[in-house]
């Protein structure tokens, strides 16, 4: 498996300011997603965050809103930008092709994020 | 178009009981199959998964049955204690990349 940590655990921001979320794992992993939960709902995928190159983003997200890094292997951010109250949501990071458990997706704690 | 449907919404089971959930899939490329268990405030942890050329997985209280004729595949908790009251997501994927969660079961396991 994986330990994924993310940074802030939460965080309560004002409209029309972005917040940075930090996602960092304790080995090299291949793929690294961001996913975004609303509460009581399920998981959306927002993006791939591709190592090297650009991320890969899914339909309804798109990069000036939501601007995804990965400059290595262990390390990514995702920054919600111009918050609206819409943005209130649990943002998480998920990682795949994890050495010795390359067929699934491990999961960070999250990131509660309120838009006042 | 929602690529893994997943029900009920909600599950109320005494404790000692059987706890199921369900999900269907439209995608037959997906092969691999998937649960995740989620507490409050936490992030998805895997409980299980299964490929499609089985039919079931057992990891000790907790059965996958896997349907590959119905696309269809559930998830079964054995014994069902209060400690296992929480969301459970199915998914899917194909080659590991993208995975598709059905909507979740809250599972509340009454004492």
């Amino acid at each position: 498996s994986a330990v994924i940590s993310q940074k802030p655990s939460r965080d309560i921001c004002q409209r029309g300011t972005s917040l940075t979320i930090q996602c960092q794992v304790d080995s090299q992993v291949t793929m690294m997603f961001w996913y975004r939960q609303q509460p009581g709902q399920s998981l959306t995928l927002i993006a791939t965050a591709n190592q090297g190159s650009e991320a890969t983003y899914e339909s309804g997200f798109v990069i000036d809103k939501f601007p995804i890094s990965r400059p290595n292997l262990t390390f990514s951010t995702l920054t919600v930008s111009n918050m609206s109250p819409e943005d209130s949501s649990i943002y998480l990071c998920s990682v795949g092709g994890v050495p010795d458990s390359t067929d699934t997706q491990y999961f960070g704690p999250g990131t509660r994020l309120t838009v006042l | 178009q929602q690529q893994v449907k997943q029900s009920p919404q909600s599950l109320i089971v005494q404790k000692g009981g059987i706890s199921i959930i369900n999900c269907a899939y439209e995608n037959t490329a997906f092969d691999y199959f998937p649960w995740y268990q989620q507490f409050p405030g936490k992030g998805p942890a895997l409980l299980i998964a299964i490929r499609p050329d089985v039919s079931e997985k057992k990891e000790g209280r907790f059965t996958i049955s896997f349907n590959k004729s119905a696309k269809q595949f559930s998830l079964h908790i054995m014994d069902s204690q209060p400690g296992d009251s929480a969301t459970y997501f199915c998914a899917a994927s194909k080659d590991f990349n993208k995975f598709y969660f059905g909507s979740g079961t809250k599972l509340n396991v009454k004492p």
